[in-house]
């Protein structure tokens, strides 16, 4: 069955850029059907989407994270990434990828999450 | 855009309803069909339980069920077990293709 996991560096440091990938195994990440989400959770708090990529490369953002925040895919090596720049410790929260149907807020396949801390 | 509103926590008996409101505007739940519900127990990633307002997933118990009304949507369970006391999310479309998560309610099984 199709497998979502998060990879990237557990620490970041403030104002630098944090990275994720996200790879997709057991499936196509070419799918027609389906969009690729990022959504994080900080410790304690509530879930928060981040954005969301095609395949083909078109990608939708939170209006709060706009500006800061990008997502890319490559179709070759069935991942997709997540960069979001200028960190501060209020971005320390788990960081999931899931699949929606389209843009619709249907995620019905997660990532086990990975929790990314930004400190010095 | 913000955040849907849910209460913090609900709580009911074993065998019991009990309903989880979400509160959002004529921007995101008053206009569109597109609300979904997720269970998150702690430390697991969540879990789909309601999407497009009353849909259940396959697998997912027919004690779940989703309503809409003006702004508010509505998740009840009934029958309450044990296993379902867990953190719920509401989440809706919110034009523009973006999405808005509400803040998460605890139910807690007495």
């Amino acid at each position: 069955q199709l497998l979502l996991q998060e990879s990237g560096p557990e620490l970041v440091k403030p104002s630098e850029t944090l990275s994720l990938t996200c790879t997709v195994s057991g499936g196509s990440i070419s799918s027609t059907t389906y969009y690729w989400g990022w959504i994080r959770q900080p410790p304690g708090k509530g879930l928060e989407w981040i954005g969301s990529i095609y395949y083909s490369g078109s990608a939708y953002y939170s209006p709060s994270l706009k500006g800061r925040v990008t997502i890319s895919i490559d179709t070759s090596k069935k991942h997709f990434s997540l960069h979001l720049t200028s960190v501060t410790a209020a971005d320390t929260a788990v960081y999931y990828c899931a699949r929606d149907r389209a843009v619709r807020g249907e995620f019905a396949l997660w990532g086990q999450g990975t929790l990314v801390i930004v400190s010095s | 855009q913000s955040a849907l509103t849910q209460p913090a926590s609900v709580s009911g008996s074993p065998g019991q309803s009990i309903t989880i409101s979400c509160t959002g505007t004529t921007s995101d739940i008053g206009t569109f069909i597109l609300v979904s519900w997720y269970q998150q127990h702690p430390g697991i990633a969540p879990k789909l339980i309601i999407y497009e307002v009353d849909k259940r997933p396959s697998g997912v118990s027919d004690r779940f069920s989703g309503s809409r009304s003006g702004n508010t949507a509505s998740l009840t369970i009934s029958g309450l077990q044990a296993e379902d006391e867990a953190y719920y999310y509401c989440c809706s479309y919110a034009g523009h293709s973006t999405l808005v998560f509400g803040g998460g309610t605890r139910l807690t099984v007495l």
